[in-house]
């Protein structure tokens, strides 16, 4: 059982690239997000999904996209990566047979846009 | 919006002294508290939460104070030790089905020997 994984550990863009940040769970988690974590700002949630083909935005997913077609898979894609995007982003998975729906998180990506 | 504002930004803790972390929420719709731990270069791991019907929870050395009426909640790790160096989140959200989770902005705690 890994529980969430995520791939790249580490990666650098140059402004205008896009690229697709993954992330598996083996948990058959109904619930999945990405959030990305910013010096003195705590985690902010980008985008969430409750199922399979659901998506939804959340507090910052301006220059970001998501898909979930498998319980097991929520990618998130950056369409042009700009500089502001430096951060390190996580990617989190709960499930509803859990109380209060833990949230399980990844060992995260570390992105730098230059 | 800044939901849950959390303090001190870094503490520094003698090893064997009390750390303590303290966060305020608005929103009284959430129900749901919970404190994380995140340790340089991981993701964050559930440390302990609270639910707002119980004004204290304790499991081993951390606990979770809980008032209500003033909107606050602390976490204190007592018998504090360099293990416990890492950075703390306080989170809060509501119940039933997918619930955003409003997270603070982070503690980072130095237990120095």
């Amino acid at each position: 059982n890994a529980g969430v994984t995520q791939t790249p550990k580490f990666q650098v863009l140059k402004t205008g690239q896009s690229m697709t940040l993954q992330c598996a769970q083996d948990m058959n988690h109904e619930y999945m997000s990405w959030y990305r974590q910013d010096p003195g700002m705590g985690l902010r949630l980008i985008h969430y999904s409750v199922g399979a083909g659901i998506t939804d935005q959340g507090e910052v997913p301006n220059g970001y996209n998501v898909s979930r077609s498998t319980t097991e898979d929520f990618p998130l894609r950056l369409l042009s990566a700009a500089p502001s995007q430096t951060s390190v982003y996580f990617c989190a998975s709960s499930g509803q047979a859990r109380s209060y729906n833990e949230q399980f998180f990844g060992p995260g990506t570390r992105l730098t846009v230059l | 919006q800044q939901q849950v504002k959390q303090s001190p930004q870094s503490l520094i803790v003698q090893k064997g002294g009390i750390s303590i972390i303290n966060c305020a929420y608005e929103n009284t719709a959430f129900d749901y508290f919970p404190w994380y731990q995140q340790f340089p270069g991981k993701g964050p791991a559930l440390l302990i939460a609270i639910r707002p019907d119980v004004s204290e929870k304790k499991e081993g050395r951390f606990t979770i104070s809980f008032n209500k009426s003033a909107k606050q909640f602390s976490l204190h790790i007592m018998d504090s030790q360099p293990g416990d160096s890492a950075t703390y989140f306080c989170a809060a959200k509501g119940s039933g089905g997918y619930q955003k989770v409003t997270f603070g902005t982070g503690t980072k705690l130095q237990v120095i020997p």
